[in-house]
């Protein structure tokens, strides 16, 4: 049973780059697509990407400019940035691992308890 | 506001039958599968279910789902107090390319 841990710093100032690593333990990163959610205070979830078991990666086309989803099979683990924050960027951020059928047939199986990070002006 | 259309709340009593639906479009829940997420007060979304009305190990068969045209449905029957929490449906869209949520559904027991 796949388990996962987010970490990163919870203050980030405007403007700057938010970064978060996923730690996955119970089994290897390489055979799995991962993903990340976040969730602003009192809202709904929000997809921001994934990074396929080919190292591939897919980005919600409202955070794209500003996202990139690495991964590190050396440490199993992956990673999410997000450059040039607003307050809007406020959120608990989630890393999942992506279940797959097919491209168009995809879900969040296994979360991680999530990481708030707050943007700060 | 979300591409997908769920109702804020639903009610009912314990014992009693929720129904909570998600409403989308041809290029996401027509032509695509659904999964349904729970969240509990403070804690991680929790996978209910997937590929429309696939349940993962351990989620009991009170959570049932289907999916009609452009419109997913999930039922809790048999309503517990600990199924108080808020409900998310999720699918891929085929115009944007990318993964989706609902709004999502806070499920209170009366």
């Amino acid at each position: 049973q796949f388990r996962l841990q987010e970490s990163g710093p919870g203050l980030v100032k405007s403007s700057e780059t938010l970064s978060l690593t996923c730690a996955v333990s119970g089994g290897s990163i390489s055979n799995y697509y991962w993903g990340w959610v976040r969730q602003a205070p009192g809202k709904g979830l929000e997809w921001i990407g994934y990074i396929s078991n080919s190292g591939s990666t897919n980005y919600n086309p409202s955070l794209k400019s500003r996202v990139t989803i690495l991964r590190d099979t050396s440490k199993n683990q992956f990673s999410l940035t997000v450059s040039s924050v607003t307050a809007a960027d406020t959120a608990l951020y989630y890393c999942a691992r992506v279940g797959v059928l097919k491209i168009s047939n995809k879900w969040f199986d296994a979360w991680g308890q999530g990481t708030l990070v707050t943007v700060s002006s | 506001q979300s591409v997908l259309t769920q109702p804020p709340s639903v009610s009912a009593a314990a014992g009693q039958k929720v129904t909570i639906s998600c409403a989308g479009s041809t290029s996401n829940i027509g032509d695509n599968s659904v999964s349904w997420y729970q969240q509990l007060p403070g804690t991680a979304p929790k996978l209910l279910m997937y590929d429309n009305f696939k349940r993962p190990s351990g989620i009991p068969d009170r959570f049932s789902g289907s999916k009609s045209g452009t419109s997913a449905t999930l039922d809790i029957t048999g309503l517990q107090t600990g199924d108080e929490a808020d409900y998310y449906c999720g699918t891929w869209d085929s115009s944007l390319r990318g993964m989706l949520f609902g709004g999502g559904t806070k499920v209170t027991v009366l």
